[in-house]
């Protein structure tokens, strides 16, 4: 069955330090996702990513954020300046298209800011 | 903007016993899904129901939604140990983004 894959499982760094998770959507999926959850609290949204252009983001989604479909399998959060508070599990999802409501979610990425 | 609330925060049961959880949110939705997730894992999608139903079967998963009180259950019969996970409401809005907007979670944990 197809599944959405993330890159690192676990990523620590240092404070300032820029990182970049990595996301395989499923491959005929259009619609793409990132959320974020800190330990302990809810699944936040972050941004999501249709047609090469961002459709939709929070207000978490700060200019320290970016997000990029380089080809035609990745789709990449990065983070330019991270922060104690940018801890958190990071999850990519997609979406096959605008009259499919199911979000396929990936398995996540540990960031750990030090 | 809206949020889905879960309750109970925690429920322990045993094996054998239905499970409900409940969930409120506060705006208008085109649809609520409701999501597992495994102890550090990812989110797994167990069920969809939309603003103009009232009630979903899935397998042992039963699903309600009263868009009068703004408010869904969720009901697992026959729980398993397997079904320990915590379990979050998500609700969609109507305004054709399909952006998830989660509630914190009900930790179920159920013994043998």
């Amino acid at each position: 069955e197809p599944e959405v894959t993330q890159t690192p499982s676990h990523q620590v760094t240092q404070m300032g330090q820029e990182v970049i998770l990595r996301c395989v959507p499923i491959s005929n999926h259009l619609y793409f996702y990132w959320y974020r959850q800190i330990l302990g609290q809810k699944v936040e949204f972050l941004v999501s990513f249709y047609n090469n252009e961002i459709s939709e983001k929070s207000e978490i989604f700060d200019d320290q954020f970016s997000v990029e479909r380089p080809d035609g399998s990745n789709f990449t959060l990065k983070i330019r300046s991270t922060k104690l508070e940018d801890s958190a599990m990071y999850f990519c999802a997609s979406k096959a298209d605008r009259g499919w409501d199911e979000q396929y979610f990936g398995p996540g990425t540990r960031l750990t800011v030090t | 903007s809206q949020q889905g609330e879960e309750d109970p925060q925690a429920l322990s049961i045993q094996e054998g016993e239905n499970a409900t959880m409940n969930c409120s949110y506060k705006t208008s939705i085109n649809n609520l899904q409701w999501y597992r997730q495994n102890s550090g894992r990812g989110l797994v999608h167990l069920i969809l129901i939309r603003s103009n139903e009232r009630e979903k079967h899935s397998g042992r998963l039963r699903v309600t939604l009263d868009t009068s009180k703004k408010s869904s259950s969720l009901l697992i019969t026959a729980s398993r140990a397997a079904d320990t996970a915590s379990y979050f409401c998500a609700t969609v809005p109507p305004s054709g983004y399909s952006t998830l907007t989660f509630g914190k979670g009900t930790m179920l944990l159920v013994s043998p």
